[in-house]
């Protein structure tokens, strides 16, 4: 049982560039999440999922697309990177929607936009 | 307006004193969840301790605690012994169930140092 896992752990990227992460959950989640951390803060919403086939925008939406073609499997795609995207990015998944249950984590991507 | 605050933006305490780190929510559901992570050096988020709004008592997980102040909206996170692998960020963070999302809000965390 793995949890939940990220690839890759680290990025560089150029300007302008594209990149997708992937974000993978042996746990039979039903929701997965996108965060952002950048220095100094907490994580921040990009996008969500509640279940295969459906994405949602958070807090920080703009400049990220994601899909979620398998229940499995979470992907947040840059198509046009930029330096303001340069942050840590968290996966992270939940396994109903109640209130109780803990989001699982995953180890994050470090991502650098030059 | 900010939904979850946590005022102390670093903390230091001595080895085996306890610690609390404070944390304070807005939110006007009446069904929530108030959650404390710890971010080591390393970057994972591990998971301390839960409190639902509902629960007429404070939560507990071995070394850690909540107190829940439900009517002053607070959730402090209370470390007892505090040991040096204790030493990290630490993010107070709130899931609640009227959104449809039930993402985590997070506070912007606590660094807290633990000296030998």
């Amino acid at each position: 049982n793995a949890g939940v896992t990220q690839t890759p752990k680290f990025r560089v990227l150029k300007t302008g560039q594209s990149m997708t992460l992937l974000c993978a959950q042996d746990m039979n989640h039903e929701y997965m999440y996108w965060y952002r951390q950048d220095p100094g803060m907490g994580l921040r919403l990009i996008h969500y999922s509640v279940g295969e086939g459906t994405t949602a925008k958070g807090e920080v939406p703009d400049g990220y697309n994601v899909s979620r073609l398998k229940k499995q499997n979470f992907l947040l795609g840059l198509e046009s990177a930029a330096p303001s995207q340069t942050s840590v990015y968290f996966c992270a998944s939940s396994l109903l929607p109640h209130t109780t249950y803990e989001q699982y984590f995953g180890p994050g991507t470090r991502l650098t936009v030059t | 307006a900010q939904k979850i605050t946590q005022t102390q933006p670093g903390m230091f305490v001595q080895e085996k004193e306890a610690v609390t780190l404070d944390c304070t929510y807005d939110t006007s559901d009446p069904s929530y969840g108030l959650f404390w992570y710890k971010q080591p050096s390393s970057g994972e988020m591990i998971f301390l301790i839960y409190q639902g709004s509902y629960d007429q008592q404070n939560a507990t997980e071995g070394r850690y605690s909540l107190n829940f102040q439900k009517a002053r909206k607070s959730a402090n996170l209370v470390i007892s012994a505090s040991q040096l692998g204790d030493s990290a960020m630490y993010f107070c963070a709130m899931r609640e169930a009227d959104t449809g999302r039930r993402a985590l809000t997070f506070g912007s965390g606590t660094r807290l140092q633990v000296q030998p």
